[in-house]
């Protein structure tokens, strides 16, 4: 019954790995995002993406890369991970992607260390 | 673009006394704003949103906030903590037109017995 849901919940990996993080909504929404939460709990968009639309903060490295097998599903993939990529990683949806205002729904987010 | 300030990054409060959350934001154009609890080593979930209309907002577990225009804020506020409530509380703001909120820096609400 969970409307978001990620898995894992924790991930712990060396340095240089490629990891991937799965993302899966059942609310029927159009619209998936990422988020990403460091140590002092700022939260920053990273993408956002329905089946029409891929936006990329810019200031997101090209290591990560999201992947959308269908409408319910974004994957974030993260190649050669890097210290500074440990922090709590949510995945997101709302309804639509051209109407401001939409309520966003939230995973119970992805805790990655990098040693 | 837009920007959201959230002033008080730790509001300590004794249980069943009032609390105020600040957020201001600043934007050129107009805006939705909201406001999000993330209880611990839990995802974000929506408390309550300013769409339009009246300016003062009910939302869920007895908060509410009101929309200032003049001021540019949108505080949050509880006229009685529980417990419970202990959590970090996120203020965003989205500009019409767009569909990207921006976060603010979080408040740490700390509700002591």
């Amino acid at each position: 019954d969970t409307a978001v849901s990620q898995t894992p919940k924790y991930l712990v990996t060396q340095m240089g790995n490629d990891k991937s993080i799965k993302c899966e909504q059942n609310l029927g929404h159009d619209t998936m995002y990422w988020y990403k939460q460091d140590s002092k709990k700022f939260l920053k968009i990273m993408f956002s993406y329905n089946n029409k639309e891929l936006i990329i903060n810019e200031t997101v490295p090209n290591r990560f890369s999201p992947k959308s097998p269908d409408k319910a599903h974004l994957n974030l993939h993260i190649n050669s991970l890097e210290l500074g990529d440990s922090a709590v990683y949510f995945c997101a949806s709302s309804q639509e992607l051209d109407t401001s205002g939409e309520t966003q729904y939230f995973g119970p987010g992805t805790r990655l260390l990098v040693l | 673009a837009q920007s959201v300030t959230q002033l008080d990054s730790q509001v300590p409060v004794f249980e069943e006394a009032p609390v105020e959350l600040r957020c201001n934001y600043s934007s050129s154009v107009s805006v939705y704003l909201f406001w999000y609890v993330q209880y611990p080593n839990q995802g974000l979930q929506l408390l309550l949103k300013y769409l339009s209309g009246s300016t003062l907002v009910k939302g869920i577990n007895g908060f509410e906030a009101e929309f200032n225009k003049s001021q540019t804020s949108f505080h949050l506020r509880k006229p009685s903590v529980h417990i419970s409530d202990t959590a970090e509380y996120f203020c965003a703001v989205t500009e019409e037109g767009s569909y990207i909120p921006t976060f603010g820096r979080g408040t740490s609400l700390i509700v002591h017995p």
